[in-house]
């Protein structure tokens, strides 16, 4: 089955740091640039940051540059978001994503980061 | 930095058409997309490049891009296309959202 699964989330202090994993089934993983996208709590869908295909190329955006880190290994099919000095505003669900033809065809379930003291 | 804006909701009687709008700088020369986002559920593509259905996706979805303007059209509207819908481009090498549709049947 063609599938992404993400893992990691969990409640975390402010300051704090979080792995996020997404892993991916079913496809050819190392042939498709990958996402995250987030969603925060009655908010709409804001784009995270992206990969390229051999993980040497990398976009964020302005609110989360600095501080989390997308990463990929082709070997295990499996995508991270590596998220440090997290904030309140952080928290939401964040999904990976498969992109293809300048859209995502593929989603997570999505894991839930929740930043609170 | 770039925006793309949506009406906050829209609502169509069952069997009518709902169009939903995505307005900004210059779009028709991007390529928009569309999803459709139920409680609960993880987003769906449902409109890429402009007009393409992906497999899967009825008939009754379709799409435009011209000018500054992006439309989702659905026509003959179900009580299960209820969902939010987001429009989505690229711009520079960031991606942008609007800020979601809420479509209601009525």
């Amino acid at each position: 089955e063609v599938q992404l699964v993400e893992s990691g989330g969990g409640l975390v202090q402010p300051g704090g740091s979080l792995r996020l994993s997404c892993a991916a089934s079913g496809f050819t993983f190392s042939n498709y640039w990958m996402h995250w996208v987030r969603q925060a709590p009655g908010k709409g869908l804001v784009w995270v940051s992206h990969i390229e295909i051999g993980g040497n190329n990398t976009t964020y955006a302005d609110s989360v540059k600095g501080r989390f880190t997308i990463s990929r290994d082709n070997a295990k099919n499996t995508l991270y978001l590596q998220m440090n000095s997290l904030r309140v505003e952080d928290t939401a669900v964040y999904y990976c994503a498969r992109e293809s033809a300048d859209s995502f065809d593929l989603w997570g379930r999505g894991t839930l980061v929740t930043v609170s003291s | 930095s770039y925006e793309l804006t949506q009406p906050p909701s829209v609502s169509v009687s069952p069997g009518q058409t709902a169009s939903i709008t995505c307005s900004g700088d210059k779009l028709g020369e991007k390529h928009a997309c569309w999803y459709l986002r139920k409680p609960g559920q993880s987003p769906v593509l449902v409109i890429y490049q402009d007009t393409k259905r992906p497999s899967g996706i009825p008939e009754r979805f379709s799409g435009s891009n011209s000018g500054n303007t992006a439309t989702l059209t659905i026509s003959g509207t179900q009580a299960m296309d209820e969902a939010d819908y987001y429009c989505q481009a690229w711009d520079s090498s960031t991606v942008v959202f609007g800020a979601g549709t809420k479509l209601t049947v009525l």
